[in-house]
């Protein structure tokens, strides 16, 4: 069970706008701490999407968006292309924990 | 070009040891912080170890403080993980990345630890 939640799988056909979520709590996201989303293509390293909740780094298209609100944040993705499909990854820090925590990942299918 | 590149994994019996590498190049490494993450076969990230820049400051996952250490040797642009009595669920691939006020970017390859009798 992972500290931030994330559905498992979300799909849209190319062209289409879809949404994932992360929800933590009073002890991460909640208490004002950053969310960053990664990308991860099936056999390659995890690769930075979305910084600070809503900085995109240089080189990632405008299509990818962040948001955070209260105890949950999103990642949108507009304009689905075949080449987005791949796995996706919150990731804040913990308070209690004391250290930083991901989410369990969510699979994007592009039909 | 910033690069992270680990090396170190391998096959390990269950109670052996492992120490893991990762070398850095292409930025000042001694000016950033520097973690670890792992991915079991099939399975999510799970982040392991933070250290800072001078090594002041660390951070461990709880299931893991103990039996892992983290290090680093400026001079050599290099970071460590240092892995004790392992276990068949410490099987993963184990990454190394820059730290930079939280995100983690970039990303190294991965190295391959196998736990297995």
């Amino acid at each position: 069970q992972s500290v931030l939640t994330q559905p498992p799988s979300v799909s849209g056909a190319p062209g289409q706008r879809v949404t994932i979520s992360c929800t933590g709590s009073s002890s991460n996201i909640g208490a004002g701490l950053d969310v960053h989303w990664y990308q991860q293509v099936s056999g390659k390293a995890p690769k930075l999407l979305i910084f600070r909740n809503t900085n995109r780094p240089s080189g990632v298209p405008d299509r990818f968006s962040g948001s955070k609100s209260g105890t949950s944040a999103s990642l949108a993705i507009s304009g689905l292309q075949a080449d987005d499909e791949a796995d996706y990854y919150c990731q804040s820090y913990d308070t209690s924990l004391g250290g930083s925590v991901f989410g369990g990942g969510t699979k994007l299918t592009v039909l | 070009e910033v690069q992270l590149v680990e090396s170190g994994g391998g096959l390990v019996q269950p109670g052996g040891s492992l120490r893991l590498s990762c070398a850095a190049s292409g930025f000042i490494f001694s000016d950033y912080a520097m973690s670890w993450v792992r991915q079991a076969p099939g399975k999510g990230l799970e982040w392991i170890s933070y250290i800072s820049s001078k090594s002041s400051t660390i951070y461990f996952a709880d299931s893991l403080r103990g039996r892992f250490t983290i290090s680093r040797d400026n001079a050599k642009n290099s970071l460590y993980l240092q892995m004790n009595s392992l276990r068949a669920d410490d099987t993963a691939v184990y990454y190394c990345a820059r730290s930079d006020y939280g995100e983690l970017d970039p990303w190294g390859q991965g190295t391959l630890v196998t736990v297995s009798s």
